[in-house]
């Protein structure tokens, strides 16, 4: 059972407009989350992440929105630029414990 | 700049071979991570260690043994190699309540 969820495989959008991720989460035990990106034939790089204290976090054009009652967080890119292309993935941990729970990823196109 | 390299990029082995890979980060991190990546499986915990010589089951441990006899290097062991063992493997390193770093992964096929 996924405890981290991302249901939208791939997502195609237009250069210069915003592109917006979606990941859901079922464990309310969970108080950090964080996006990753993948380029293929590398490793994941970290992107952004936000504490369950706080409900929305901004650095660029990327900003990552928590809302903790529907257990359902975003990552907003804005604009959306064709280096944009990749797969990226939502990850959650619990503070006392150091396991990651990364979803199974969205494939996002950005098209020039 | 930080770095988490891994021994090989691509990898064939054989059903049944022992398969040993290493990682090795040089930013003195407590934590060390081993991953597979499966289309539409995302990245799935192996096994991780908090400390030289301690290590902690993931999420699909079978199939798989680990070794941490120094900080800066984590291996990850397949005892006995089999086709559904055949994916990308990503290495990580973080310290507590941080973000992961992660090496170039391995492509490893078993045939």
């Amino acid at each position: 059972d996924q405890q981290v969820k991302q249901n939208s495989p791939s997502l195609s959008v237009q250069e210069g407009r915003i592109s917006i991720l979606n990941c859901d989460y079922t464990n309310s035990m969970f108080d950090y989350f964080l996006w990753y990106k993948k380029y293929p034939a590398e490793g994941p790089t970290f992107l952004i992440s936000i504490s369950s204290i706080k409900d929305k976090n901004e650095d660029g054009r990327f900003t990552v929105f928590l809302n903790k009652s529907a257990k359902h967080l975003s990552l907003h890119i804005v604009p959306s630029q064709p280096g944009d292309s990749a797969v990226y993935f939502c990850a959650a941990e619990k503070t006392s414990y150091d396991k990651v729970i990364f979803g199974p990823g969205t494939s996002l196109s950005v098209i020039p | 700049d930080v770095k988490v390299t891994q021994s090989s990029r691509y990898l064939v082995k054989r059903t049944g071979e022992k398969v040993f890979l290493e990682c090795v980060q040089d930013m003195d991190h407590e934590n060390m991570f081993w991953y597979r990546q499966d289309p539409g499986l995302g990245l799935r915990l192996i096994y991780f260690s908090y400390d030289v010589k301690m290590k902690e089951k993931g999420d699909i441990p079978e199939g798989y043994s680990v070794s941490r006899e120094k900080k800066e290097r984590f291996s990850l062991i397949l005892e006995s190699a089999s086709t559904n063992q055949t994916s990308m493997y990503l290495c990580a390193s973080s310290l507590a309540q941080n973000e992961q770093f992660f090496g170039p992964g391995t492509r490893l096929t078993v045939l």
